[in-house]
């Protein structure tokens, strides 16, 4: 079983839709949890982080369900910028002296058409 | 624009000979990362650098060689790679490890092993 599962897509939807993409992890000890975007050939962007509590930044809203190991993100109002690929993104913190290992699910691409 | 500065953006390179990758970020970071990714594939993790010092060998191949000069610079010298190597190389830092903090990623380094 990967670490972080997430649909690959595209989700192809048009200008103005709200979409959703899930994303689930196995390492019950993940500390802290990220969804980023990268574009074609670019650098991983943080998008969001995210908490249990749920979050929202503007059109996007996020939220972790840690006893289902559990994240999702909501995009409201589609734009053609938003089209990317988007990265669910698990921390898990090995212990003092080490460092964070960041570990990626493979991403969603999300293709917004006029 | 990034604040996670690397150079060059761009490297062709023969089997036999050695070159190095260059990382610089001026946020006053203190944890800084080496993230390897190949195509349609999410970033894989390398090293990790905690106050200078390595941290995590995510069990990479010799021919890769991290250095943390200072808090500010971090290199990956290159030797005798192998075409499978070739790949965007990322560099990333975070303000510390262990707070569950974003890491922020330069541009990359677009890596070819002729």
């Amino acid at each position: 079983r990967k670490e972080v599962e997430q649909d690959p897509g595209p989700f192809n939807v048009p200008e103005g839709a709200t979409v959703a993409f899930n994303c689930t992890y196995s390492n019950s000890a993940s500390q802290s949890f990220f969804w980023y975007r990268q574009d074609c050939r670019k650098e991983p962007k943080l998008l969001m982080s995210v908490y249990s509590s749920g979050n929202e930044d503007g059109r996007f809203t996020a939220q972790l369900n840690r006893a289902s190991q559990y994240i999702s993100l909501l995009i409201r109002d589609s734009k053609l910028s938003d089209s990317a690929t988007y990265l669910c993104v698990v921390n898990v913190f090995p212990g003092w002296g080490s460092g964070d290992k960041l570990t990626f699910g493979t991403g969603t691409r999300l293709a917004v058409r006029p | 624009d990034t604040e996670v500065t690397q150079t060059p953006k761009h490297l062709v390179m023969g089997m036999t000979n050695k070159k190095s990758l260059k990382c610089e970020q001026h946020m006053g970071h203190r944890a800084m990362y080496w993230y390897k990714q190949k195509a349609k594939k999410p970033p894989e993790l390398m090293f990790v650098y905690s106050y200078e010092k390595l941290s995590i060998n995510e069990s990479v191949p010799s021919r890769f060689s991290p250095e943390c000069p200072n808090s500010s610079l971090l290199n990956l010298h290159l030797h005798a790679l192998q075409p499978e190597d070739s790949a965007l190389y990322l560099c990333a830092s975070s303000q510390e490890t262990g707070k569950g903090q974003p890491q922020h990623f330069g541009d990359g380094t677009r890596l070819s092993i002729l």
